[in-house]
This record gives structure tokens, C-alpha cells and sequence, in this order.
């Protein structure tokens, strides 16, 4: 059983204050790592995929890194935004690209 | 240039009868995914097509679900005698394949068995 885990759970912070994520998988058999932002009533939307040990990918406010040997993965926000309210998924593909396994995600808050 | 379309968007359906879910992918894409979201639960992965082939079915349950994605047309989610426990999300995916990783999300079909 492969699991993904993300933390924190829930997080609440104030317009302007940088935030950070952590996403932990197996390391055994890795393929890809993704990130994903998910509005309520929306579909998932990509963020960033990742597949090499030391990626770092960014986008406008968030960036992400990865390290395949430890298992894990922190997405960052910087300044953060109330339009930045959203559940935050990592999803890891192990065995199998493709084959993509969803941590619980962490629900973000960012109050005005 | 249309995203990952899935129809119908909603769809009830009573015990004992059939339920068919639509997933196109976006234009260019040869892979679908199937993700089922149960009620208060995350997101889980239940099946791997692409054009005529099943990849990975692992997720999916053994009986009365089966996948497929022809050669001409949407890929099809069939779930055939549903139960109550059916009734949940489903999430299709599409990417290009060709070591491109990045999935792209349809808006999902809600199925609410009765």
C-alpha cells in the first residue's frame, strides 16, 4: 500500500504571509511527483509536476521542490492572496507513470 | 481549445441499473485516467487507458465496473447494478503521454444512486 501524506491538514493565514507545505511518498519505484490546486466546485488544476531529484519548478507566487531520495516535497507560497484559498494536492505516481496515488491535501485559508 | 470534457455532469441513477460516465480528453491526448472522490474521502485512482488498452486497472473495483477507451470516441466509465455505495465523484484526466507526466482534470460527473 502506497501512502501519500500531507501536512498540515488545514491551514489559516493572513493576506501577505508566505506559507509552506510538505508532502511525503514513497521514495521505492517513483516516477513522477504533482501538485495540484483544487477549488471547491472546480476540478483539479496542475500546478507542477516534477520527476527529478532537486527539481524546483515555480509559478508567479508558488514554487515547488522535490527530493526523490527522502520522499518529499514542499510547495511554497509567497505573499499570500485570498484568491490563493484552495485545497492544495500532491499526488505521486510509484510503479506504474500514471498510476497516480492523492494525499488528503491541506485546505488554505487566506483571510484579507 | 476545450479541456478534458466529462458528461453527463450529474446523474442519478436508482438501485440495480446501469450508469455510463463520458470522459473526452483534451485535444492531442492519447491517456485517460479514472479517479473516484467517495463522500468526506480523498481522491483514488481507479484506471489507465489509452487508445484501446487497459494499462493499469488496479484501482478498480472487481466486479460491475469496467473501463474502456476506443480507438474512435470518449472513453467510458461503466458501472453496471449500482449500489448506494456507488454514488461519489468521478474525476477523468487526460495527458499526453510520451513521457509527459501532467494530468489534466475534467469537472467531474456526480452519480447519485437512489
Amino acid at each position: 500500500i502506497l501512502n501519500v501524506e500531507q501536512s498540515p491538514q488545514s491551514l489559516h493565514v493572513q493576506e501577505g504571509d508566505s506559507t509552506n507545505f510538505t508532502c511525503s511518498f514513497p521514495s521505492s519505484n517513483f516516477y513522477a511527483l504533482h501538485w495540484y490546486r483544487w477549488e471547491t466546485a472546480k476540478s483539479p488544476e496542475a500546478l507542477f509536476v516534477m520527476t527529478l531529484n532537486g527539481d524546483e519548478k515555480k509559478k508567479g507566487r508558488i514554487s515547488a521542490t522535490l527530493n526523490t531520495k527522502e520522499g518529499y516535497s514542499y510547495l511554497y507560497i509567497k505573499g499570500s492572496q485570498p484568491e490563493d484559498s484552495a485545497t492544495y494536492l500532491c499526488a505521486s505516481d510509484n510503479t506504474n507513470a500514471g498510476k497516480s496515488t492523492f494525499g488528503d491535501g491541506t485546505t488554505l485559508t487566506v483571510k484579507p | 481549445n476545450a479541456g478534458v470534457m466529462q458528461n453527463p455532469r450529474h446523474l442519478v441513477r436508482r438501485r440495480g441499473q446501469e450508469a455510463r460516465l463520458r470522459c473526452s480528453p483534451m485535444k492531442g491526448h492519447s491517456h485517460v485516467y479514472w479517479y473516484r472522490q467517495l463522500p468526506e474521502e480523498g481522491l483514488k485512482f481507479m484506471v489507465y487507458l489509452q487508445k484501446e488498452n487497459i494499462i493499469d486497472e488496479s484501482g478498480m473495483p472487481k466486479e460491475r465496473f469496467s473501463a474502456e477507451f476506443p480507438k474512435e470516441g470518449p472513453s467510458i466509465l461503466r458501472i453496471q447494478q449500482v449500489v448506494r455505495g456507488d454514488s461519489a465523484a468521478y474525476f477523468c484526466a487526460s495527458s499526453l503521454g510520451g513521457g509527459s507526466y501532467e494530468q489534466y482534470f475534467g469537472p467531474g460527473t456526480r452519480l447519485t444512486v437512489t
